[in-house]
């Protein structure tokens, strides 16, 4: 059964700073994994999609890599803004079979952003 | 405007009288999924469909029942609901296509079971 971890569980920073947030999964057969945002009380929006073919996607000041053989993934956010508070979550879409439906998501980290 | 709909957004009943959520989404999605979020669990797949009549169990489907009779819609219906199911419950759709599978989510229903 396909596991993810999300560490820190928790981080706050200062404004301005550079972060990096990780995800990692026990199962290395996935179709794609996705970075999502979460604000309080609200859905989830998606960030960034890596396929299971691809290193890394950028979208403004975040960078997503995958390196798919570790089952590792990060989150590179950079000059962080108070604007970027929120809960940050990873989902891993298995790879095929009877299993390419699931999702399975990592239990998010919290991020606040101080000025 | 692309979305997901969900109704309704908040629910409060009793153990036992069956209720249902809808899901829509005017996008022409082939895959839609069901979760429920709970503190210190995370977001939890219920059940997901990869296209009209063809659904399939995520990893918490006990107590859940879903129908695709048609694209758009993937209701949840809960026959009997008990306390346990007290959660915030999404609707999430998606092309399922290898060039994109961007997930958009509903904005939330959140139920309450006395």
């Amino acid at each position: 059964k396909q596991e993810v971890t999300q560490i820190p569980a928790a981080l706050s920073v200062p404004e301005g700073e550079n972060l990096v947030l990780n995800c990692s999964f026990t199962d290395s057969a996935i179709y794609n994994l996705q970075w999502f945002r979460q604000d309080p009380g609200k859905g989830l929006t998606s960030l960034l999609l890596i396929q299971s073919s691809q290193r890394e996607q950028t979208s403004g000041r975040l960078n997503a890599s995958l390196d798919k053989s570790s089952g590792r993934s990060t989150l590179y956010i950079a000059a962080s803004q108070p604007g970027d508070s929120a809960t940050y979550l990873c989902a891993v879409r298995a790879a095929g079979g009877t299993s390419y439906g699931k999702l399975t998501f990592g239990q998010g980290t919290i991020l606040t952003v101080h000025p | 405007e692309a979305q997901v709909t969900q109704n309704p957004r908040y629910l409060i009943t009793v153990t036992g009288k069956k209720l249902t959520v809808t899901c829509s989404q005017n996008m022409n999605h082939e895959y839609m999924s069901w979760y429920r979020q709970d503190p210190g669990l995370g977001l939890r797949q219920i059940y997901y469909s990869m296209n009209v009549e063809v659904t399939d169990k995520g990893d918490v489907p006990e107590g859940y029942k879903v129908s695709r009779k048609e694209k758009r819609n993937f209701p949840l219906i809960l026959e009997s609901p008990s306390p346990n199911q007290t959660s915030l419950y999404f609707c999430a759709s998606s092309l399922l296509s290898r060039a994109t599978d961007t997930q958009y989510f509903g904005p939330g229903t959140r139920l309450t079971v006395l």
